[in-house]
């Protein structure tokens, strides 16, 4: 079974640049997370997803950054413009439907660094 | 203020000894437990999850403990291995109308010597 597929694996932009990152979730998943981990830190959630429905974006910085899930599959997430402190690894994980035991599949992420 | 806490933060240990990571939350309301292990550079990788009517479960060398009345968890790993050096986070879940929602710990950075 193929994972969650993430692109690209490193950016490096300078501040007020704009950014996008790409995320293929696991085939038939409907649940779809987007989230910020900085270094030494736990990820903290930036938008969850159900098909292509937002169900949680209240820690989503939304004046600069934004999140679309096409046709509930696919998902990118941008930032624009960026910030130094946005320095950070995007983490995109994957479920399945709602149940209580659902495992949550992550993908190796996207490290940006702002300069 | 839902938050979960672990110690501790970081932990040296000689190659097949036993630890034991510590996870306290005041998520609520809860739903399940969840430990990962994220080696560097990596995605975290589930080693188990835990309802509320759960209170050990084991994956190969690692075995988690819950105490949903004192809210706490453990992560055990037995006889330790190089490979075991990774970041270790509990998570915890509450079940809402979008599914999951998944609060991370900050992690306990493992490390395993010669």
């Amino acid at each position: 079974e193929a994972g969650v597929a993430q692109s690209p694996r490193y950016k490096i932009i300078e501040k007020r640049q704009s950014v996008a990152f790409w995320c293929n979730p696991i085939s038939g998943h409907a649940t779809l997370y987007w989230y910020q981990q900085i270094l030494g830190q736990g990820p903290k959630l930036l938008i969850q997803f159900q098909n292509n429905g937002v169900v949680d974006d209240s820690q989503l910085p939304k004046d600069r950054f934004s999140a679309e899930r096409l046709k509930g599959v696919d998902s990118t997430l941008k930032i624009q413009p960026a910030k130094l402190e946005d320095s950070a690894v995007y983490l995109c994980a994957s479920s399945l439907e709602l149940t209580v035991n659902t495992e949550a599949f992550f993908g190796q992420g996207t490290r940006l660094t702002v300069v | 203020k839902n938050q979960v806490e672990q110690s501790p933060q970081s932990l040296i240990i000689l190659e097949g000894k036993n630890c034991t990571l510590q996870c306290n939350y005041t998520v609520s309301p809860f739903s399940n437990l969840r430990w990962y292990k994220q080696d560097t550079g990596r995605g975290p990788v589930s080693l188990t999850i835990m309802t509320f009517s759960e209170n050990t479960k084991s994956n190969g060398r690692y075995t988690a403990t819950l105490d949903a009345d004192t809210k706490q968890s453990s992560l055990h790993i037995t006889a330790s291995q190089l490979s075991d050096s990774a970041s270790y986070i509990c998570v915890v879940g509450i079940l809402t109308g979008g599914g999951n929602k998944l609060t991370f710990g900050t992690g306990t950075q493992l490390k395993v010597e010669l």
